[in-house]
């Protein structure tokens, strides 16, 4: 079974140092990755994916994350933290499947506060 | 353009009303999507749709009530709801199909936030 999980539920920062949203994941098999960002009261947008390819992936608005099988990791990281990024982040990882459709599972999410 | 529609943006009832919430994808996407989504909690997967037929009912109560007209269109029809059914509720549509894989972005929509009186 596959599992996410966010090990923050709120991080602070302050504007222009850098930010680091933790996830770990648990999977059989090698899982895709994905970075969410939700804005209040909006959609998800997605930040970034990993699907095998390059271990460390870059994103939107300057977003990247490391995949590291080894620690069964996926860290999310930005050098320099804007107003704007303060948001609710998810974590998600999409299993394999042969059906054509996804059922992702998320993690429980981090709020990123950012502070002038 | 990878954008999906959801209309209305809010949406107020009371438990006796009959009311449909609409998603709509120019992608091409053969996948769609409802989720519900809680304050501070994710996404909770509710139908989902391949090809327009539907593939997963993750147990939700028959007052939800999904269709698929077509390949673009999504809508999730609400009779009789409850006050603890308020909440933001996500479609969200993949390739999928015969393409699909793992590997694929779900678009979500901005959402419809619904309140029950």
């Amino acid at each position: 079974a596959q599992s996410v999980t966010q090990l923050d539920s709120h991080v602070s920062v302050s504007e222009g140092t850098p930010v680091l949203l933790r996830c770990n994941y648990s999977s059989s098999y090698s899982p895709s990755l994905f970075w969410y960002v939700q804005h209040p009261n909006k959609g998800l947008q997605l930040l970034l994916k990993y699907t095998s390819a390059a271990t460390l992936v870059k994103g939107i608005n300057g977003f990247e994350a490391e995949f590291k099988k080894s620690e069964t990791s996926f860290h999310l990281t930005k050098p320099s933290a804007h107003m704007s990024d303060a948001a609710e982040y998810f974590c998600v990882v999409s299993p394999p499947t042969n059906t054509g459709f996804q059922k992702l599972v998320f993690g429980t999410g981090t709020r990123l506060l950012v502070s002038p | 353009d990878t954008e999906v529609t959801q209309t209305p943006k809010h949406l107020v009832m009371g438990m006796t009303n009959k009311k449909s919430l609409k998603c709509e994808q120019h992608m091409g996407h053969r996948a769609m999507y409802w989720y519900k989504q809680k304050a501070k909690k994710p996404p909770e997967l509710m139908f989902v749709y391949s090809y327009e037929k539907l593939s997963i009912n993750e147990s939700v109560p028959s007052r939800f009530s999904p269709e698929c007209p077509n390949s673009s269109l999504l809508n999730l029809h609400l009779h009789a709801l409850q006050p603890e059914d308020s909440a933001l509720y996500l479609c969200a549509s993949s390739q999928g199909g015969l393409a699909g894989t793992s590997t694929d972005t779900q678009y979500f929509g901005p959402g419809t936030r619904l309140t029950v009186l």
